[in-house]
């Protein structure tokens, strides 16, 4: 398995408290990205990094932002958690633009009360 | 934009019997196609991909898919389905953005194998 770390595994917040996700990696991968996975949905993209500070919005990017100060570590920011942000958080990571797979970490199950 | 669809979104079968799951794909350009697979409270794991070259692909753990350009689908397939194949299968879309590439998610189906 690829070595992405992320953390927390499991979190419980009030609606209202910012909460930070983080995800590690040690594969050196250039490319990383925030998923979210609710029930009939699927998972759907949030916000993604292709290099050091380079970021950009993916398809349910609102109420969310990112950081990416180090190759290895890519954070997802909920600046002010609402219900509606109660999910299934995964992180991925790419070696390459396209012609690789993404490879996920063990997600982190965020509930908003 | 693009977007994946799968129409099952569950699936029941019994042990041995054999399996096709349906994904189609609304993108007109080149795209790279994916199965995922994600067993009860774990991550997604990959199952077989195309990125060109032979339609018909070969995965892990006996899964097969191919791709028909013409009817715009990947379909999965496998001709004897375990117990432990229980889990929830995820098509995705993989398109080329510029910066980075977009993995398009289908909901999912659930598959449930019985003994």
């Amino acid at each position: 398995d690829a070595g992405i770390t992320q953390s927390p595994r499991h979190k419980v917040t009030e609606t209202g408290t910012p909460v930070t996700l983080r995800c590690h990696q040690t594969e050196n991968h250039r490319y990383m990205y925030w998923y979210r996975q609710d029930p009939g949905h699927g998972l759907r993209l949030i916000h993604y990094s292709y290099g050091v500070k380079d970021t950009d919005k993916g398809e349910v990017s609102d109420g969310y932002s990112v950081s990416r100060s180090k190759t290895e570590d890519f954070l997802l920011t909920l600046e002010s958690a609402t219900s509606s942000q109660t999910s299934v958080y995964f992180c991925a990571i790419s070696d390459h633009r396209a012609n690789q797979p993404q490879h996920f970490g063990d997600g982190t199950r965020l509930s908003i009360l | 934009a693009q977007s994946v669809s799968q129409h099952n979104h569950h699936v029941i079968l019994s042990e041995a019997a054999s399996l096709e799951l349906g994904c189609n794909y609304s993108y007109g350009g080149t795209v790279n196609l994916f199965w995922y697979v994600q067993y009860p409270g774990q991550h997604l794991q990959l199952l077989l991909k195309y990125f060109s070259g032979d339609p018909l692909v070969k995965g892990i753990k006996g899964f097969e898919a191919e791709f028909i350009k013409s009817k715009f689908s990947f379909n999965l397939r496998k001709p004897s389905v375990q117990w432990s194949d229980t889990a929830e299968y995820f098509c995705a879309v993989n398109v080329d953005t510029g910066t980075a590439s977009k993995l398009t998610f289908g909901t999912g189906t659930r598959l449930q194998v019985t003994l």
